[in-house]
């Protein structure tokens, strides 16, 4: 297995509302990245867990919060957002020797009412 | 602070023909990664080709080379007999090796659109 499945693929919100996004990989990567897209820009990273803990957190608003409960997993729960945290959200998986590259999932793009 | 630079918002090619991509970097590491991926209006970013920078021969992979200067800090992309599927939204990405459990962060440049005409 070679890939980086995201769910959901669509999601709509409100700003109440409390959701999550979740990440499975089986390549026994051990580091596993959320990143932010918007539209015709560059990926920015949100979070890095490597061996399962938390490893960076680029400053991120804490309505954004992540949790890595195995090796194959990764989710981020949402609350409280707002509008402009619309965007598309990427995972992604490494190994330990990083220069083989990092695997990205297909993401879910995130809407904010 | 590592820096990406993609000077290319947009490039476009005729189908068959050849298109290089261009990206600057700026670093004071002499150990790191660099990659180059593709991400289509699917919105999956896909590896196309990584180079070690201690390696001084430049990858390759099937129509995709790339143009290595480590001195020059610059790191091109050559796509050959391209193809419509080709078109995409391409980056630039740069990686640390910080070995062991240091995990760092994939930096990016701002991209370039390369459209593809039949």
């Amino acid at each position: 297995d070679t890939e980086v499945t995201q769910t959901p693929k669509h999601l709509v919100m409100g700003m109440t509302n409390k959701k999550s996004l979740k990440c499975e990989q089986h390549m026994g990567h051990r580091a596993m990245y959320w990143y932010k897209q918007k539209a015709k820009k560059p990926p920015e990273l949100m979070f890095v867990y490597s061996y399962e803990k938390l490893s960076i957190n680029e400053s991120v608003p804490s309505r954004f919060s992540p949790e890595c409960p195995n090796s194959s997993l990764l989710n981020l729960h949402l609350h409280a957002l707002q509008p402009e945290d619309s965007a598309l959200y990427l995972c992604a998986s490494s190994q330990v020797d990083r220069g083989s590259g990092y695997t990205f999932g297909s993401g879910t793009r995130l809407t904010v009412v | 602070a590592q820096t990406v630079t993609q000077s290319q918002p947009e490039m476009s090619v005729q189908e068959a023909e050849t298109v290089t991509l261009s990206c600057t970097y700026d670093t004071s590491e002499s150990d790191y990664y660099l990659f180059w991926y593709k991400q289509p209006p699917s919105r999956q970013m896909i590896l196309v080709i990584r180079q070690e920078a201690y390696k001084q021969q430049n990858a390759t992979e099937n129509r995709f080379s790339v143009n290595f200067q480590k001195a020059a800090k610059s790191f091109s992309l050559k796509i050959s007999d391209s193809q419509l599927g080709d078109a995409a939204m391409y980056f630039c990405a740069y990686s640390r090796n910080a070995g062991g459990t240091s995990y760092g962060k994939l930096t990016f440049g701002q991209g370039t659109i390369l459209t593809v005409h039949p």
